[in-house]
C-alpha cells in the first residue's frame, strides 16, 4: 500500500513569501504528526492530529505557523511571511493508532529553503 | 523535562564490524515509551524498534539488537556484522505516557565502509 506522501518535496520562497506544504498519511490513519528538522538534528515536533482535531500545537515556533486537517486525511501545513530561520524540513508522519506512543510512519519530508 | 540524549555524532566501521550506538534518555514519568529510528540518505525516517517502560527485556531482529537498562537510563543499540546498507543516521526517541510529542535526540551517522 502508500505509504506517507508530501509535496512539494522541495520548495524555495523568498523571505516574506507564504508557503503551503502538503501531507498525505495512509489512508484510514487517525494520527497525523508535524516535525521539523533543521541540518544535523533530529526532527522536532510541531503540531498534532486526531482525525480533525488539532490536539496538541504547542511545538509550533510562532503564530505564523498554521496547520490543519479539515476531513481528517490530508494536512496542511502553512508558514506565512517565511523568515530564513524557517528554512528546514518539515516531516509529516501518520499512526494508524491515537498519540504517539506506537510506531509512526514518515512521510519522505518537504525541505523548505527561504532566501 | 523530557530529553535524549545521543553523544556519538558519527561513527564509521569497516563492514562487518559490530556497531553499538548509545541512547541516553531523562524523564520523570514512570510510564513512557523508546524508539529507534532509522534515517537513511533518501530522508524517510524508518521505524526499527518500540518499547515501553515496563519492559525491560531485550530484544534481538536478526542482526539488530538493544540492550534497555532502566538503572542507567540508556536504550542502546547495536549492529552485529554491519553492512554497508546500514549506513544512514540513526534516531533514539521517547515519548511519555501523558504527551503526544516524540521527542528525538540528535542522531548518530553511521558510516559502513566497504
Amino acid at each position: 500500500g502508500a505509504g506517507v506522501s508530501q509535496s512539494p518535496r522541495y520548495k524555495v520562497a523568498k523571505r516574506g513569501q507564504d508557503v503551503a506544504l502538503r501531507c498525505d498519511p495512509i489512508s484510514g490513519h487517525v494520527s497525523l504528526f508535524w516535525y521539523q528538522q533543521a541540518l544535523g538534528q533530529g526532527p522536532e515536533f510541531l503540531t498534532y492530529f486526531q482525525n480533525e482535531a488539532q490536539l496538541d500545537k504547542s511545538g509550533l515556533p510562532s503564530d505564523r505557523f498554521f496547520a490543519e486537517r479539515p476531513e481528517g486525511s490530508v494536512s496542511t501545513l502553512k508558514i506565512q511571511r517565511t523568515q530564513q530561520e524557517d528554512s528546514a524540513v518539515y516531516l509529516c508522519a501518520s499512526s494508524a493508532q491515537r498519540g504517539a506512543t506506537y510506531e509512526q510512519y514518515f512521510g519522505p519530508g518537504t525541505r523548505l529553503t527561504v532566501t | 523535562a523530557q530529553k535524549v540524549t545521543q553523544a556519538q555524532t558519527e561513527i564509521s566501521v569497516v563492514e562487518k564490524e559490530d556497531v553499538t550506538l548509545d541512547c541516553v534518555y531523562e524523564t520523570r514519568d514512570t510510564t513512557y515509551y523508546l524508539f529507534w529510528y532509522k534515517q537513511p540518505p533518501s530522508g524517510e525516517l524508518v521505524f526499527l524498534i518500540r518499547r515501553n517502560s515496563f519492559d525491560e527485556q531485550n530484544e534481538i531482529s536478526g542482526r539488530y539488537s538493544w540492550n534497555f537498562q532502566k538503572s542507567t537510563s540508556s536504550f542502546n543499540f547495536t549492529i552485529t556484522a554491519s553492512q554497508v546498507v546500514d549506513s544512514a543516521v540513526y534516531f533514539c526517541a521517547l515519548v511519555t505516557g501523558n504527551t503526544d510529542k516524540l521527542i528525538f535526540g540528535t542522531g548518530t551517522r553511521l558510516q559502513v565502509f566497504p
